[in-house]
């Protein structure tokens, strides 16, 4: 098993323009999500999803757009980047009645 | 709201000598407080779940507790690779939102 796998690991943007962080599982956990982890703040919830089909907003959800089309695949889109979207993306996932996340290894993205 | 608060921030010890890190939580019907180490570049790694007060996990050289207010995660005779930063987070009522403190660099010096 691969687990949670991320792409790319890293990624410069310019302010305004677009592009989606891939997230892919071969678990077959129901449950997954995006966190971004910037110093001094932990990592804070952006969106998640129950199952295939269903998505719903987390802590920090403002300029980021997810689906889930499939059980393995999430992906994170960032429609217009801004300077304030700077973090580290981390992917995590788990199987409903288990209870604790697996994470991918993250995203590095920088927005100038 | 539920939060977390780790301290301290940082912490450096000698290879040897033992110490503790806390969790601060306030949080709406605890469902869960979770313990997971971050090696620098990669994703967290699960560590222990704490469901009740008065609960406690070992693993090596690692033991955690849980109070109605608080955690603690035992650092006992670390050695250099138990550097990481340890965060702590909660699930509460809202299943789906664990939240995270900022988390403890930890630095253990041979």
């Amino acid at each position: 098993n691969a687990g949670v796998t991320q792409t790319p690991k890293f990624q410069v943007l310019k302010t305004g323009q677009s592009m989606t962080l891939q997230c892919a599982q071969d678990m077959n956990h129901e449950y997954m999500s995006w966190y971004r982890q910037d110093p001094g703040m932990g990592l804070r919830l952006i969106h998640y999803s129950v199952g295939a089909g269903i998505t719903d907003q987390g802590e920090v959800p403002n300029g980021y757009n997810v689906s889930r089309s499939t059980t393995e695949d999430f992906p994170l889109r960032l429609l217009s980047a801004a300077p304030s979207q700077t973090s580290v993306y981390f992917c995590a996932s788990y199987r409903a009645g288990a209870n604790v996340l697996t994470f991918g290894a993250g995203s590095r993205l920088t927005v100038l | 709201e539920d939060q977390v608060t780790q301290s301290p921030e940082a912490l450096r010890l000698q290879e040897g000598e033992s110490s503790s890190l806390n969790c601060s939580y306030t949080v709406s019907g605890l469902r869960g407080l979770f313990w997971y180490r971050q090696d620098p570049g990669k994703g967290p790694e699960f560590l222990f779940t704490l469901y009740s007060a008065g609960e406690e996990k070992e693993k090596e050289r690692l033991k955690a507790t849980l109070t109605k207010k608080e955690s603690f995660l035992h650092i006992t005779a670390p050695k250099p690779e138990d550097s990481a930063t340890y965060l702590c987070a909660v699930r509460g009522l809202n299943n789906n939102d664990m939240r995270f403190g900022a988390g403890t660099r930890l630095t253990v010096k041979p």
